[in-house]
């Protein structure tokens, strides 16, 4: 069954550091992973997706994110934190059951940017 | 375009009553699917409506139904509500294709007392 795993529920960086939020993925076939972000009293934004074409997904707001097959990880980077970046970011699995997908979300990690 | 709508933002009902939330996707998009998030449970996955077809369902009781209309917007209802049923109850639109990009509406958070 095709799956992701957030590590860490909470991350703290100060801002201006690098922010690292991990995804790993459970999946017997090539996978369709996303990245969306959620701010207070707000539905999910989409940040990036990899479709297979490139390994390393450029998405808004300067986030990142590389593919790793053999590390079966899609981690979320951005060079230089921002205080407007504090939010929830869900890592999501699009998942075929046949005639239909749907996507299945991590538990989310929720990031705190410090002066 | 204009992005996915959801109405009432705001709900609060009794245990015991009905609800009926709406959802309008983006212009183009045929695919909409419905998410109850809580505290608790995370994101969990309702059912997805394609061409007014229900085609994909989630495990939740049969309480939770729903119907997508010839343009493509969509209810879903919530009968005999109980305290459990209080969340943020997300609805999102796609082109219905692979990749399966869902682009989310602002969610309607539903109270129940």
């Amino acid at each position: 069954a095709q799956s992701v795993t957030q590590l860490g529920s909470h991350v703290s960086v100060s801002e201006g550091a690098l922010v690292l939020l991990r995804c790993n993925y459970s999946s017997s076939v090539p996978p369709y992973l996303f990245w969306y972000v959620q701010y207070p009293n707000q539905g999910l934004q989409l940040l990036l997706k990899y479709t297979s074409a490139a390994t390393l997904v450029k998405g808004i707001n300067g986030f990142e994110a590389e593919f790793k097959k053999s590390e079966t990880s899609f981690h979320l980077t951005k060079p230089s934190a921002h205080m407007s970046d504090a939010a929830e970011y869900f890592c999501a699995v699009r998942i075929n059951t046949g005639t239909a997908s749907k996507l299945t979300f991590g538990t989310g990690t929720r990031l705190q940017v410090t002066l | 375009k204009a992005g996915v709508t959801q109405t009432p933002r705001y709900l609060i009902k009794t245990r015991g009553q009905q609800v009926t939330l709406s959802c309008s996707p983006i212009s183009g998009h045929r695919s909409v699917s419905w998410y109850q998030q809580t505290p608790g449970q995370g994101l969990q996955f309702l059912f997805e409506y394609f061409s007014e077809t229900q085609r994909n369902k989630g495990n939740f009781p049969g309480r939770f139904s729903g119907r997508q209309f010839s343009n493509s917007r969509s209810e879903m209802n919530v009968s005999t509500l109980e305290l459990g049923d209080s969340a943020l109850y997300l609805c999102a639109s796609s082109l219905g294709g692979d990749p399966y990009e869902q682009y989310f509406g602002p969610g309607t958070r539903l109270t129940v007392t």
